[in-house]
């Protein structure tokens, strides 16, 4: 079982939509989660950190935790073409490192 | 921001020479860096913990010898293949941890290098 279990897609959405990208995890002793969007022949790059359980918003981004359930969620409202990427979950204990879930490719429908 | 450049950003070579990739932080001193290797359509998959000034730690599996890290200074990480082969070819990417603080433990990252040993 991998510690870290990302559907990889694809998901396909029209512009304006709600997306729901979600992650399960084994480890409990994950503490400090991110989410990356990475587009195509990129690098990624971190757009929600989360310590902890509980909710996180910035703009039309929310990251959500919910530790007894070892499962973590990033909404995106009002969805927009250009936020076609593949959104990368990953997860740290508070070492080092970090452990990366497979990646979420998601389109946007104009 | 923090900046992180990677280069090359693409690179064709042949079976069994060498290429070297260099990352950079631009705008901040990184103390640790890490290279990571990415398959098509799979995560980042960690191959090494860089730091400055001491021998990188390779994680389980990655061939030391194959994949030579060094980083120097507080501002380069280079990553070295060392005579690459077709299964060598993949997209490596570094990144830079920005330590402790608001951010914790979120990483900036290069641009990658898309490799292809032919």
């Amino acid at each position: 079982q991998k510690e870290v279990e990302q559907d990889p897609g694809p998901l396909s959405v029209p512009e304006g939509a709600i997306v729901s990208l979600n992650c399960t995890y084994s480890n409990s002793a994950f503490q400090y989660f991110m989410w990356y969007r990475q587009y195509s022949r990129k690098g990624p790059e971190l757009l929600m950190y989360t310590y902890s359980s509980g909710n996180k918003e910035d703009g039309r981004f929310t990251a959500q935790v919910d530790k007894s359930s070892k499962y973590i969620s990033l909404f995106i409202r009002d969805s927009q073409p250009s936020d076609s990427a593949t959104y990368l979950c990953a997860m740290n204990t508070g070492g080092f490192k970090t452990i990366f879930g497979a990646g979420t490719r998601l389109f946007v429908k104009a | 921001g923090a900046v992180v450049s990677q280069h090359p950003s693409w690179v064709i070579c042949k079976s069994g020479t060498s290429v070297k990739i260099e990352c950079r932080s631009l705008d901040f001193q990184a103390t640790t860096m890490f290279w990571y290797r990415q398959f098509p359509k799979q995560s980042l998959m960690l191959m090494a913990t860089s730091n400055e000034g001491s021998k990188a730690t390779y994680e389980q599996g990655v061939e030391k010898d194959k994949f030579l890290i060094n980083h120097a200074s507080l501002t380069l990480s280079t990553l070295t293949v060392t005579s690459a082969h077709p299964e060598d070819s993949s997209f490596y990417i570094c990144s830079a941890s920005l330590g402790q603080g608001a951010l914790g433990y979120g990483y900036t990252f290069g641009s990658g290098t898309r490799l292809t040993v032919v």
